[in-house]
């Protein structure tokens, strides 16, 4: 299995660019979620969705856009990017609350490591 | 709100001693309590989890946590550390709706 793939793994922006960070998994699982690392903060959740047609905001969603048109993906859209949104940014994703298979916690994608400048 | 704290930035230790990396929780009801490594470069890693039994909850790894209900702790520990427990570590709980809220980590450094 492949597990969570996301790409690209590096990208650059300048100020006021748009992109989609793309994010998929093999592993059926209806839960997934978008985090951002910056150092000395942790993971902060962005987005989050508990299934295809179903998204919910998280801690940090300002300036960022998802989508879940299917189990398999879930892209995290930067409409205007600011150098602000620099960091490196995680998909996760899980099986529902809903199931005991949940309580395994998540698998993590390899990450991308975004700049803006 | 769920939440949890890691009170230290590093822990360092020397090979072959015992370690623990601190976390604190504050949740309402019970909680769901995680741990992951990340190593440099890399997504993280899931580590060992405590929903619900026995206080102490064992892991990949070597790696064990102490649940301590009245102290609203879920400490992580390792009988004998090795260079390459090296990594950051992150605690983590879980809400109503599988979002995970993390700690902001503690980098272990573990020194031959």
């Amino acid at each position: 299995n492949a597990g969570v793939t996301q790409t690209p793994k590096f990208q650059v922006l300048k100020t006021g660019q748009s992109m989609t960070l793309q994010c998929a998994q093999d592993m059926n699982h209806e839960y997934m979620s978008w985090y951002r690392q910056d150092p000395g903060m942790g993971l902060r959740l962005i987005h989050y969705s508990v299934g295809a047609g179903i998204t919910d905001q998280g801690e940090v969603p300002n300036g960022y856009n998802v989508s879940r048109s299917t189990t398999e993906d879930f892209p995290l859209r930067l409409l205007s990017a600011a150098p602000s949104q620099t960091s490196v940014y995680f998909c996760a994703s899980s099986y529902s609350s809903n199931t005991i298979l949940s309580n395994y916690g998540y698998t993590f994608g390899s990450g991308t490591r975004l700049t803006v400048v | 709100a769920q939440s949890v704290a890691q009170p230290e930035d590093q822990v360092n230790v020397a090979e072959g001693n015992p370690l623990t990396v601190k976390c604190t929780y504050s949740v309402s009801g019970n909680p769901y309590l995680f741990w992951y490594v990340q190593y440099p470069n890399r997504g993280l890693q899931f580590l060992l989890k405590y929903i619900t039994g026995d206080n102490l909850v064992k892991g990949s790894y070597g790696f064990e946590a102490e649940f301590n209900k009245s102290q609203t702790s879920f400490h992580l520990k390792k009988p004998s550390a090795l260079v390459s427990d090296s990594a950051l570590y992150f605690c983590a709980v879980r809400g109503a709706y599988n979002d995970m809220r993390f700690g902001a980590g503690t980098r272990l450094t573990v020194k031959p």
